[in-house]
């Protein structure tokens, strides 16, 4: 079956690096999207990683391995704003992205 | 470029009657997917249409289903409603099935 993990909450400083891990197990792999969620509003896309390393989109960059079944997204400069629902999620099965799997969301709470 | 609107925002109906929820997708969208989303939790995959047609369907009673019209607008229906149908119901179009989600902002259903 599927499994996604990610942590439930974290705590960071203003200017700070934070780092959102998640842990994924699927029958087949076709992708990992992040996407961000503030409270009471839609998720918005954040990122999608196919290939193994590193993809850098301006403050956020987020990481895959697909032989460790593991990503991580990654905040620079963190800003109050950033304080929101991160999510981790995985198409169910390979080559059909119809169906994503979700984490729970790890919540991020910036703090002055 | 007109994103993703759903109507309406909030919703509340009771136990045993019919919702039917309204999604128009992003200009250039042919993929609709509905996700239900309760409090504190990851989006559970609804169903998906593409070009007019159910593209793939998650664990949901058959009292859930939808339209995909011409433009690609959708529709979500609920039939008999209960109490736990209470949540977030969110509408993603996107390019196609196998491409990012762009997500409306939701509809709040509550059933009492």
């Amino acid at each position: 079956g599927q499994n996604i993990d990610q942590p439930t909450e974290m705590t960071a400083t203003e200017g700070a690096i934070v780092q959102i891990n998640c842990t994924y197990q699927t029958s087949g792999f076709n992708g990992l999207f992040w996407y961000q969620q503030h409270a009471g509003e839609a998720p918005t896309f954040l990122s999608y990683n196919v290939l193994d390393g590193l993809e850098e989109k301006g403050r956020f960059s987020s990481f895959l391995s697909r032989s460790k079944g593991y990503s991580y997204l990654l905040l620079k400069e963190l800003q109050m704003k950033d304080s929101a629902s991160y999510l981790c999620a995985v198409p169910e099965n390979a080559g059909n992205n119809r169906k994503l799997i979700w984490g729970l969301g790890t919540s991020l709470a910036v703090n002055p | 470029e007109t994103g993703v609107t759903q109507s309406p925002t909030h919703l509340i109906k009771t136990r045993g009657q019919q919702v039917t929820l309204r999604c128009s997708s992003q200009s250039g969208h042919n993929t609709v997917s509905w996700y239900q989303q309760a409090l504190g939790q990851g989006p559970q995959f609804i169903f998906q249409y593409y070009r007019e047609e159910e593209n793939g369907r998650g664990n949901f009673p058959p009292r859930f289903s939808g339209l995909q019209f011409p433009n690609y607008s959708s529709e979500l229906n609920v039939n008999a409603l209960e109490l736990d149908d209470s949540a977030l119901y969110l509408c993603a179009s996107s390019l196609g099935p196998n491409s990012p989600l762009h997500f409306g902002n939701g509809t709040r259903l509550t059933v009492t």
